[in-house]
Parts: structure tokens; C-alpha cells; sequence
């Protein structure tokens, strides 16, 4: 069964709204989330690797201040895309591993649609 | 930091021939190297991956080889059918333990003909 899920699985929005994904791991606590971003047939990307109840590590390049990340839980990081323009849109995809692991799962992915 | 080529970028093969998918890596640290299938529109999902401990792995049709001295690894997809068409990716992350970042490959777009 699935390890990961993502909410919603794509979404359409106008430009300058903000957008919430939402990444459950469902088997174990994952202490460690990370986020990606993939444009059309290119490769995954990191964002930003969260650590539960501590402040997200946003890649070089990455504004933190317009992709928010919160790691509530063992079970839960979400990612808000703020202010989105056309240009925000792009696959987001979530990854969790558990602190004893290297095994890392991928969620199913978002696809987001700035209009 | 961590650079990893991996080749081809595309590759088709006949159903039942084998698919071989190259990556090279930089950083001598690194000591886990998983490979990931993704199919269109969906999320990669681990295919098997292999530990610097280890020369080769097997799963069933899938085999991946590990070669630390000259920093390259190798998937091998044997007996390929249609449902094994798909991008794949090699990765490589140098330390141990589920929180660190992975490096990713470019990618490979297999495409098994039948």
C-alpha cells in the first residue's frame, strides 16, 4: 500500500493566490521530509528539507519566504505556495524517511497550474 | 558537493531485451544509491537500491552493480516488458541515514516496443 500521500493531487489556481499542499507519511513518522519541485521532463529538485518541529533548510535559490513549509508533526509537512504566479507552476513532490533509514519514499505528487 | 551524470537520456529496447542504465558520481563519500521509476504524472517509487558494501544487488528482473573505485553504478532491467517504459532516475547520497539529500541523475526515459 501507499507510504506517502499528497493533497490534492493537482490543483488550479489564479495568480496571486496561495496554494497548501499537504504530505502524509501513513506508515511510519518520518522526521525528515524533504520537497521537489520537477518541471516537464526535467529532473527532481530540491526545495527544502524539513525537520519535524524545527525550521525547514531551503536550497540556494529557494525564497522561504514564498514556498513556507510546516512540519507539525511525525506525520504531516505542508507546503504553502504563496502569491503564485504562472511561473510556480510545476510538479511539487514530497519525500519521507525515517530517522534510522536511508530508504527515502516519494509521495504521488501535486500538479499545480498557476492560470 | 555531489554531481551525478547518467546515461542515456533516452532508451529504447525490444520487449524481452535488456535496458542498461549508467551513472557516474563525484563525491567518494557517498554510500547509498537508490534508483527510482517514474511513470507520467506520477511520483518516483524506489526500485532497488544498493549500499557501498555491496557490488551488486538483484531483485527479480532488476540488478544494480556498484563500482566504488570508479564511482559508477549500473541498473539492469532483464526480460524488459511494456509496463517497464517509464523515466528513471539513479541517485547518490554520502552519508547514512534517512535524512540526507540525495543527489539525483537527469534521468532516463526508457521505452519498451513491443
Amino acid at each position: 500500500g501507499a507510504v506517502v500521500s499528497q493533497h490534492p493531487s493537482r490543483v488550479i489556481c489564479k495568480s496571486g493566490t496561495s496554494v497548501k499542499i499537504e504530505c502524509r507519511s501513513l506508515d511510519f513518522q518520518a522526521t525528515t521530509m524533504f520537497w521537489y519541485r520537477q518541471f516537464p521532463k526535467q529532473s527532481l529538485m530540491l526545495m527544502a528539507t524539513s525537520n519535524e518541529g524545527s525550521k525547514a533548510t531551503y536550497e540556494q535559490g529557494v525564497e522561504k519566504d514564498k514556498f513556507l513549509i510546516n512540519h507539525a508533526s511525525l506525520t504531516l509537512s505542508t507546503l504553502t505556495v504563496t502569491s503564485a504566479h504562472p511561473e510556480d507552476s510545476s510538479f511539487y513532490i514530497c519525500k519521507v524517511s525515517s530517522g534510522g533509514s536511508d530508504t527515502q519514499y516519494f509521495g504521488p505528487g501535486t500538479r499545480l497550474t498557476v492560470l | 558537493g555531489e554531481n551525478v551524470e547518467q546515461h542515456p537520456s533516452t532508451l529504447s529496447v525490444q520487449e524481452g531485451d535488456s535496458a542498461v542504465i549508467k551513472c557516474t558520481y563525484s563525491d567518494s563519500a557517498s554510500n547509498y544509491f537508490p534508483w527510482y521509476k517514474q511513470e507520467l504524472g506520477k511520483g518516483p517509487q524506489l526500485i532497488i537500491d544498493i549500499r557501498s558494501n555491496v557490488g551488486e544487488k538483484k531483485d527479480q528482473r532488476i540488478a544494480v552493480t556498484l563500482n566504488k573505485t570508479a564511482k559508477h553504478f549500473s541498473l539492469h532491467i532483464t526480460e524488459t516488458q511494456p509496463e517497464d517504459s517509464a523515466v528513471y532516475f539513479c541517485a547518490a547520497s554520502p552519508l547514512t541515514g534517512g535524512g540526507n539529500k540525495l543527489t539525483f541523475g537527469t534521468g532516463t526515459q526508457l521505452k519498451v516496443e513491443l
